[in-house]
This record gives structure tokens, C-alpha cells and sequence, in this order.
């Protein structure tokens, strides 16, 4: 079965502090992974898009890594904000299924 | 441009009841895609529709339906609804299959 975990489940962080949030999957083949923000109560935002031949993709202080060989993706998130409170989503297309898999998302608290 | 637009926002319904959840993409977007997000499930795929065809169908019952008319909007259909369809929905849009998705705001759904 075709799996996204994320980790960790959630994640208090000082503002101003850096952070990583680990994405791993067992989709495959896929054709690309994305990286969401979402707001409580409001829709996901994307925040970086990548396919299997992209290393690191960067959104202002987002960025975004993927190994396509460890099947490992990670989110950096630099000099963190407080409206960076969120919980992050990563999402892997499977491209033989044409889906979209779905991890269950940190959460992200950052603490003034 | 206008982003996408989900009505209503909030519904409550009780049990045995059906709804229907409206969706409008962003203008130019011919692909629209449902989910549903629970606590406990993080977001969940529904269907995906596109040029009026679905293309792709997540693995829920078939009291969820849904359909896409020709100006590119799209409705969901939940039919005698049950305790556990308590859930925000959310929509998605974007110009094509495989293209990078924009989220409405999500209705939330009640049932009582």
C-alpha cells in the first residue's frame, strides 16, 4: 500500500529558531511531491512542488529536499515566524494510479 | 484573480439527511478535486473531475457522488448521511491533472 509518513506528529519551536520536517513515502512510481501549509480552519497553500529529478526547491524561507532514492523528503523552514504556525502537509502523486497520497501532517506551534 | 470559492462555509445536517457542496474553480482551471479532511484521517481523496468526466475516484462509499458541469464548476453529493461524514470538505482546483493544486477554504460539515 502507497504511504506517506510524516514526522514528527507535532513540533513546539522558539520563534526566530529553525526547523525539519521529515517526510518519507513508499509511492511508487510517483511523479512529483509537494509541500502544503495549512492554516487552521482555512484550505492547504502549496509551498514547493517537486519532481523525482529535483533535488531542492526553495519558497522565500521554505525549502524543500528530495531524495528520490531513500524515498525521503524534508522541509526546512528558516528564522521562524510566528504565522508559520501551521500544520504542513506532504503530498506524493502516484503516478501509476494518477492519485494523490496524503500524509497526515506535523504540526507546527512556534512559541514567541 | 479570484481564488476557489466553496459554499456554504458551515451546514449541519442530522443523520439520513443529503447535501450537496458547491465548488468553484479558479477561473481558467479545468481540473477540480474533493477531499475530505477528519482529525483523526488527515485529508482523504475523493474524486476528480475533469472537462466534465471523473478521472479518478477515491475509495469511499457511493452515497458520495459528485459532477463537474461545463463552466468548469463542481458539485459533491453526500447521500443519507451518517455521524462519521462530519468532516471539512475541501476543493481543489487547478489548470490540468497533475498541475499544482490551489484549495478552497473548505465547508465543514455537521452531522447531528
Amino acid at each position: 500500500k502507497n504511504q506517506v509518513e510524516q514526522s514528527p506528529q507535532s513540533l513546539i519551536i522558539l520563534e526566530g529558531k529553525n526547523c525539519t520536517l521529515q517526510c518519507n513515502y513508499t509511492v511508487s512510481p510517483f511523479s512529483n511531491l509537494r509541500w502544503y501549509k495549512q492554516d487552521t480552519g482555512r484550505g492547504p497553500v502549496s509551498l514547493t512542488i517537486m519532481t523525482f529529478s529535483e533535488n531542492t526547491k526553495s519558497n522565500g524561507r521554505y525549502t524543500a529536499t528530495l531524495d528520490a532514492d531513500t524515498k525521503q523528503s524534508s522541509l526546512h523552514i528558516t528564522a521562524s515566524q510566528l504565522s508559520d504556525s501551521a500544520s504542513y502537509i506532504c503530498v506524493v502523486r502516484d503516478t501509476g494510479f494518477q492519485k494523490l497520497v496524503f500524509g497526515t501532517g506535523t504540526r507546527l506551534l512556534v512559541s514567541p | 484573480k479570484a481564488g476557489v470559492t466553496q459554499t456554504p462555509r458551515y451546514l449541519i445536517k442530522t443523520r439520513g439527511q443529503q447535501v450537496t457542496l458547491s465548488c468553484s474553480p479558479i477561473s481558467g482551471h479545468r481540473s477540480v478535486s474533493w477531499y475530505q479532511q477528519t482529525p483523526g484521517q488527515g485529508l482523504q481523496f475523493l474524486f476528480e473531475y475533469f472537462s466534465e468526466t471523473q478521472r479518478n475516484k477515491g475509495n469511499f462509499p457511493g452515497r458520495f457522488s459528485g459532477r463537474q458541469f461545463s463552466n468548469s464548476r463542481s458539485e459533491m453529493n453526500v447521500s443519507t448521511l451518517e455521524l462519521g461524514d462530519s468532516a471539512l470538505y475541501l476543493c481543489a482546483s487547478s489548470f490540468s491533472t497533475g498541475d499544482i493544486q490551489y484549495f478552497g477554504a473548505g465547508t465543514r460539515l455537521s452531522v447531528l
